[in-house]
């Protein structure tokens, strides 16, 4: 069965410093893996994704995440964190043989204190 | 603009009875999801359709009931029989079911039990 684990369910971090939310999936096949930033009383927003290719890739608002096969995990990273990036974090997968169907993280929320 | 616009935002269920919320977007996307956010739970999905006329059960999807008569609108009805409907709920679309595209996602309902 498809699966998302979030381990943390906060992460705090001081404006200026490098921040990271992990994320770690188990699926059977490729995945398509994606992160989302939500906002308070908000949707989703779309950050970035990882269909095939380079392992680092790079998204909106200075994000960029890290493919790692071998460890299945695909943790976001920003190198100065802002106090405006303080939301709730979503990683999701999805398989090229599953359909339709999302599987989302239970979420993160970060803190960035100034 | 884009986008997927849900309405009320807020809307308040009195015992027995049945609420809709509504969903419509201009993406002109295929495919269409109703997920519900509970905190520290994710999103689970409980709806879902891929074209016109077609939906089909997710994972939580007793207590609930949708249609897709326009490829622009997903409605979803709360009924009597969901006895937990507090909830946020949210819509998505994406361009097709399935494939490497990101959903997108609406500002959501919050639902709340008189």
């Amino acid at each position: 069965a498809q699966s998302v684990a979030q381990p943390e369910d906060q992460v705090n971090v001081a404006e200026g410093n490098p921040l990271t939310v992990k994320c770690t999936y188990s699926v059977s096949g490729n995945p398509y893996l994606f992160w989302y930033v939500q906002y308070p009383n908000r949707g989703l927003q779309f950050l970035l994704k990882y269909i095939t290719g380079d392992n680092l890739v790079k998204g909106s608002y200075g994000f960029e995440a890290e493919f790692n096969k071998s460890q299945t995990s695909f943790h976001l990273k920003k190198p100065s964190a802002l106090v405006s990036d303080s939301a709730l974090y979503f990683c999701a997968v999805r398989t090229n043989t599953g359909g339709f169907k999302t599987i989302f993280g239970a979420g993160t929320r970060l803190f960035v204190k100034a | 603009d884009g986008g997927i616009t849900q309405s009320p935002k807020y809307l308040f269920r009195k015992e027995g009875q049945n609420v809709t919320l509504s969903c419509e977007q201009n993406l002109n996307h295929d495919a269409m999801y109703w997920y519900r956010q509970d905190p520290g739970q994710g999103l689970r999905l409980i709806y879902y359709s891929q074209i016109v006329n077609d939906f089909q059960k997710g994972d939580i999807a007793e207590g609930y009931s949708v249609s897709r008569e326009k490829k622009e609108s997903f409605p979803l009805t709360v009924t009597s029989a969901q006895k937990n409907p507090t909830a946020f709920y949210l819509c998505a679309s994406s361009p097709q079911g399935g494939g490497n595209q990101p959903q997108h996602f609406g500002d959501g309902t919050r639902l709340s039990i008189l």
